[in-house]
């Protein structure tokens, strides 16, 4: 079992720039999430999907969009990116006993 | 407004030491209670969740939960050098939302 993976694991873009993180897990979960961790401010809920057709917005969602396209799969994008969205971003699923097992994070960097 | 706090640290521990990490919420609501290992540049891992009232013990960790408090802390018994890292204290209420302290980091120091 992969778990959850994450892809790209860096990104380097430009102010206006849009792209989409990918995210996928395979241990069958219902709930996936989308955090983002910057340093002094722990990690940050943007969107959440309780189970697939269904998203949530999290603390954080301005300036995201998410697509959780099958129970697998659970997309983020930044239709235009902004230098307040440079971090390192998280997915996770969520487990039986309301554990979560988080991706290996994309470090994106927008200039 | 919800809220989970921790003493950012550094806390700094001899080896085999016990290492004291402590973590408060804002509302008597919540359910469920986690905590998380960071190493640096890692993603977070799980180290032990506790739902009820009291003491709960996974090897060398122990999470305390006192509801009335609202705190829950976790004690690492025998601190070696590879426990050195951040932990996040993260609380589940009713829904599916979590919230993550900011984390508290720790060196333990051979």
């Amino acid at each position: 079992n992969a778990g959850v993976t994450q892809t790209p694991k860096f990104q380097v873009l430009k102010t206006g720039q849009s792209m989409t993180l990918q995210c996928a897990q395979d241990m069958n979960h219902n709930s996936m999430y989308w955090y983002r961790q910057d340093p002094g401010m722990g990690l940050r809920l943007i969107y959440y999907s309780a189970s697939e057709g269904t998203t949530d917005k999290g603390e954080v969602p301005n300036g995201y969009n998410v697509s959780r396209l099958n129970k697998r799969e659970f997309s983020l994008r930044l239709e235009s990116a902004a230098p307040s969205q440079t971090s390192v971003y998280f997915c996770a699923s969520r487990g039986l006993r309301n554990e979560q097992f988080f991706g290996p994070g994309t470090r994106l960097t927008v200039l | 407004q919800k809220e989970v706090e921790q003493n950012s640290g550094p806390l700094s521990v001899p080896e085999g030491a016990i290492a004291s990490l402590n973590c408060t919420y804002s509302d008597r609501g919540s359910q469920s209670f986690f905590w998380y290992r960071q190493y640096s540049g890692k993603s977070p891992e799980l180290i032990m969740f506790i739902y009820s009232n009291g003491d709960k013990e996974d090897g060398r960790f122990t999470a305390q939960l006192n509801k009335a408090s609202q705190y829950v802390s976790l004690l690492i018994r025998d601190s070696q050098p590879s426990d050195s890292a951040t932990y996040l204290c993260a609380v589940l209420w009713i829904g599916n939302q979590f919230y993550f302290g900011t984390g508290t980091s720790l060196t333990v120091i051979p």
